[in-house]
């Protein structure tokens, strides 16, 4: 099946570093990535869908300028963190999807952020 | 905006033990997916479900595309202590384009006693 590799699968870093986590889809083109957050316990939010060569679109109430996201190849999307503070801990997971026809959402294995 | 409620929040069996949960939505889906996370790490795709009335299979597990296309339900026969975790339930009103966005159900943990 289709396989979505995100990396690095676990962070601990200081307050104030900016992280960069990766996803990449090994097997497809993914047309379009989407970034997740999740709490413990709780289901899946969605913070921002990608299509590949265009800004990305942020949900309501996620800020663009802390969480930078680039999609600049049909195999690559970046989520970069930006100064990074306690409240930005959390495990965060990216999907990719190939956009045309009734394509469903592969998952990453997440990564587990944790801002001391 | 849309919204899907799973139920049961919550399932304790025995092993060899069937499990049923679904999902409805107030909305009228397309596509229904279900999806199934271990701990630490992302969702799996399990099923996945394109037209109202459809059923199918993944080995032991069975889950249906309601008529009405607001609900799907998803069946696991004679469950093994590696079917534990949470199963979610996902759907999208719009199959293909920019505007595709899956909705999740809040998740059904499951947990097999031995």
């Amino acid at each position: 099946g289709a396989v979505v590799s995100q990396h690095p699968s676990w962070v601990i870093c200081k307050s104030g570093t900016s992280v960069k986590i990766e996803c990449r889809s090994l097997d497809f083109q993914a047309t379009t990535m989407f970034w997740y957050r999740q709490f413990p316990k709780q289901s899946l939010m969605l913070m921002a869908t990608s299509n590949e060569g265009s800004k990305a679109t942020y949900e309501q109430g996620v800020e663009k300028d802390k969480f930078l996201i680039n999609h600049a190849s049909l195999t690559l999307s970046t989520l970069t963190v930006t100064s990074a503070h306690p409240e930005d801990s959390s495990f965060y997971i990216c999907s990719a999807r190939y956009a045309e026809g009734n394509q469903p959402q592969h998952f990453g294995d997440g990564t587990r952020l944790s801002i001391l | 905006g849309q919204q899907l409620n799973q139920s049961p929040q919550s399932m304790f069996i025995q092993e060899g033990e069937d499990v049923s949960m679904n999902c409805t939505s107030s909305s009228i889906f397309n596509t229904w997916l279900w999806y199934k996370q271990d701990p630490g790490e992302g969702p799996v795709l399990l099923i996945a479900l394109y037209k109202a009335g459809e059923l199918t299979s993944n080995g032991r597990l069975t889950a249906q595309f309601g008529i009405t296309r607001k609900d799907s339900f998803l069946n696991i026969s004679a469950s093994i202590p590696s079917d534990v975790g949470i199963y979610f339930c996902a759907g999208t009103t719009n199959s293909g384009g920019s505007n595709y966005k899956l909705t999740f159900g809040k998740g059904t943990l499951l947990t097999v006693n031995p």
